[in-house]
């Protein structure tokens, strides 16, 4: 199946700061989804984007299938914007997700 | 309401017991999912349905069993329950409604403990 890498890890940053999050993925796909983990374990979506870029408030994201990667932006963090985010990718049927991005957001 | 339900929300049983998990939508989606999480890794499915005859394996579906009782009704059952199996299962759907098949949209979680 596809491989899905998410990088860092786990960030921590002071609220107001901006961050990128990436995802990688190992082969051509027909979709791609990011989601936010909120700490009570909901999953919200965040955008559907198999490629091009979207924007929805503080959030931005950009996917270039091409080249087999996806950015999410956060600009001017928040303490509400901590948790895990996900990268979603589908292919065939066959819906993979990475590990994660662990983001803390300190006041 | 939500759109998308799970029943229970929590669980704890023991090996060898029979578990169901119940999802229910109100999205008027066809297709629906179950994935489950481990602590400190991303989803991975389980089952998923395109419509009430349709069924298929995903990633990890040993151990597991699914219904597809109605268009708005996915249950997912573990026969024989294993402290391994010890997670938390997520529902997903998605429908043409939602502007693509393949926007994916999920219930609360369940999570299962196995004693």
């Amino acid at each position: 199946g596809i491989q899905v890498e998410q990088s860092p890890p786990d960030l921590i940053l002071q609220e107001g700061a901006n961050s990128t999050l990436r995802c990688n993925f190992s082969d051509s796909v027909n979709n791609l989804q990011w989601f936010h983990q909120n700490p009570w374990g909901q999953l919200i979506n965040l955008f559907y984007i198999p490629s091009g870029t979207k924007q929805n408030g503080r959030l931005s994201a950009t996917t270039v299938a091409t080249e087999r990667y996806s950015l999410l932006y956060i600009s001017s963090s928040q303490t509400t914007d901590s948790g895990v985010y996900f990268c979603a990718v589908e292919r065939n049927n066959d819906m993979r997700f990475g590990a994660g991005t662990r983001l803390t957001v300190k006041p | 309401d939500a759109d998308v339900t799970q029943t229970p929300r929590n669980r704890i049983t023991k090996t060898g017991k029979r578990i169901m998990l119940e999802c229910s939508q109100t999205k008027g989606h066809d297709r629906m999912y179950w994935y489950r999480q481990d602590p400190g890794l991303g989803l991975r499915l389980i089952y998923y349905s395109f419509d009430v005859k349709d069924i298929n394996k995903g990633e990890i579906s040993d151990g597991y069993s699914v219904s597809r009782q109605a268009q708005a009704k996915f249950s997912l059952s573990l026969e024989s329950a294993i402290p391994n199996q010890t997670a938390l299962y997520f529902c997903a759907t998605s429908g043409a409604a939602a502007g693509s098949y393949n926007e994916q949209f999920f219930g609360p979680g369940t999570r299962l403990t196995v004693l």
